[in-house]
């Protein structure tokens, strides 16, 4: 079945950096862009950000641009995202989830990974 | 502020229909619904509008008119107590997905 597990959350003073990742399995991950979802505490679901397929289309969210960069290698079925200058506004639970093609939802999502900025 | 208007909250008793709607959609684009447990990984509900993925009760429908869209559950029952979020598309936005800010259904 197809599976999404995030890691690398945890604590990080403002200003720092942080890579989260999410390990694929259950699927042909090469063949299906991925997506970054968060949810900050209270609040609801934000899109982050997407990457196509074989990696070289990338969208962002004007929340994050320039300080995120989203990248995968398909040789280990493993999504990042790499976060830097990181503020209070960035604190969330972090989800990523699979695309679902052409009509643009999220078939599949993982569990999470909590990222708290907090000095 | 989310693009997508949903009412914060709705509830109702065991058995009866509830709807939950979402404003300001794109007429161009679909509209998905996610039901969320907090703590858990939230589940695709309702795709392009109208269509259940597998193993989603027909309990649960979706309709779409114009800029509008909502999501209605019949009989309703204590673990579909969760958030409910729409979604959708906005290329007007810099071409991004977009979320409506939740709607928490309570089971009196």
């Amino acid at each position: 079945q197809v599976q999404l597990v995030e890691s690398g959350g945890g604590v990080v003073q403002p200003g720092r950096s942080l890579r989260l990742s999410c390990a694929a399995s259950g699927f042909s991950f090469s063949a299906y862009a991925i997506h970054w979802v968060r949810q900050a505490p209270g609040k609801g679901l934000e899109w982050v950000a997407v990457i196509g397929s074989n990696g070289v289309n990338k969208y962002y969210a004007d929340s994050v641009k320039g300080r995120v960069s989203i990248s995968r290698d398909n040789s280990k079925n493993t999504l990042y995202l790499q976060m830097n200058s990181l503020r209070p506004e960035d604190m969330a639970v972090y989800y990523c989830a699979r695309d679902g093609g052409w009509q643009k939802y999220f078939d599949y999502w993982g569990q999470g990974t909590l990222v708290t900025v907090s000095s | 502020q989310s693009v997508l208007t949903q009412p914060p909250s709705v509830s109702g008793a065991p058995g009866q229909r509830v709807t939950i709607s979402c404003t300001g959609t794109n007429a161009d684009y679909d509209v998905h619904w996610y039901q969320h447990v907090p703590g858990t990984a939230p589940k695709l509900l309702m795709y392009g509008n109208t269509n259940r993925p597998s193993g989603v009760p027909d309990r649960f429908s979706g309709s779409k008119s114009g800029t509008s869209a909502s999501l209605a559950i019949s009989g309703l029952q204590a673990d579909d107590e969760a958030d409910y979020y729409c979604q959708s598309y906005d290329s007007d936005l810099n071409d991004s997905w977009v979320f409506g800010g939740g709607t928490k259904l309570t089971v009196v």
